[in-house]
């Protein structure tokens, strides 16, 4: 498994402004994931990050809104950028360790814009 | 395309009595297949897994689940619930090959004392 911290928690953002969240693994990771969750939703994958190439984005999730870094395998960032209400969701990274299956997430980054 | 279903969003349970949550999936390919728990303002906790080898899977807390390759089906079974298993249960589903997963809707499982 893998022991997965996010920062911040949570937060209460004004709209227009951009909010970077924090994802930091125990173990070397090749590939992380960016996911979403909306109020009361399941979970929408945003984008896959891997160290040393540019992130994955999936259909409806651009770059310029939600940039990523992936500066080690330890790390990564996302960014909400220009927030408007609708972004407000809770945001959470996973891993998945090499050899193994399965994704194991961070506690999440919750997140309210007014 | 691969997609998952839970058919039920909420279910209610009386407390000590058994509880199944279903999901279906469909894929072309062969897959891996996971339950997740959320407890109230929480992250996702992986509760069992399917790769390969015997069908019936047991996880943490007592929770069991059996996939049925024809029916496609991996539904969720605990034979006696207690309230602290009050949570969301998301059923996922990875492709061979693939490393996304795919959630499905969740079902939201409450318990009454």
């Amino acid at each position: 498994s893998a022991v997965i911290s996010q920062k911040p928690s949570r937060d209460i953002c004004q709209r227009g402004t951009s909010l970077t969240i924090q994802c930091q693994v125990d173990s070397q990771v090749t590939m992380m994931f960016w996911y979403r969750q909306q109020p009361g939703q399941s979970l929408t994958l945003i984008a896959t990050a891997n160290q040393g190439s540019e992130a994955t984005y999936e259909s409806g999730f651009v770059i310029d809104k939600f940039p990523i870094s992936r500066p080690n395998l330890t790390f990564s960032t996302l960014t909400v950028s220009n927030m408007s209400p609708e972004d407000s969701s809770i945001y959470l990274c996973s891993v998945a360790p090499s050899g193994q299956e399965t994704q194991y997430f961070g506690p999440g980054t919750r997140l309210l814009v007014l | 395309a691969q997609s998952v279903t839970q058919l039920d969003s909420q279910v209610p349970v009386f407390e000590e009595a058994p509880v199944e949550l279903r999901c279906n999936y469909s894929s072309s390919v062969s897959v891996y297949l996971f339950w997740y728990v959320q407890y109230p303002n929480q992250g996702l906790q992986l509760l069992l897994k399917y790769l390969s080898g015997s069908t019936l899977v047991k996880g943490i807390n007592g929770f069991e689940a059996e996939f049925n390759k024809s029916q496609t089906s991996f539904h969720l079974r605990k034979p006696s619930v207690h309230i602290s298993d009050t949570a969301e249960y998301f059923c996922a589903v990875r492709d061979f090959g693939n490393e996304k997963l795919t959630f499905g809707t969740g079902t939201r499982l409450t318990i009454i004392p």
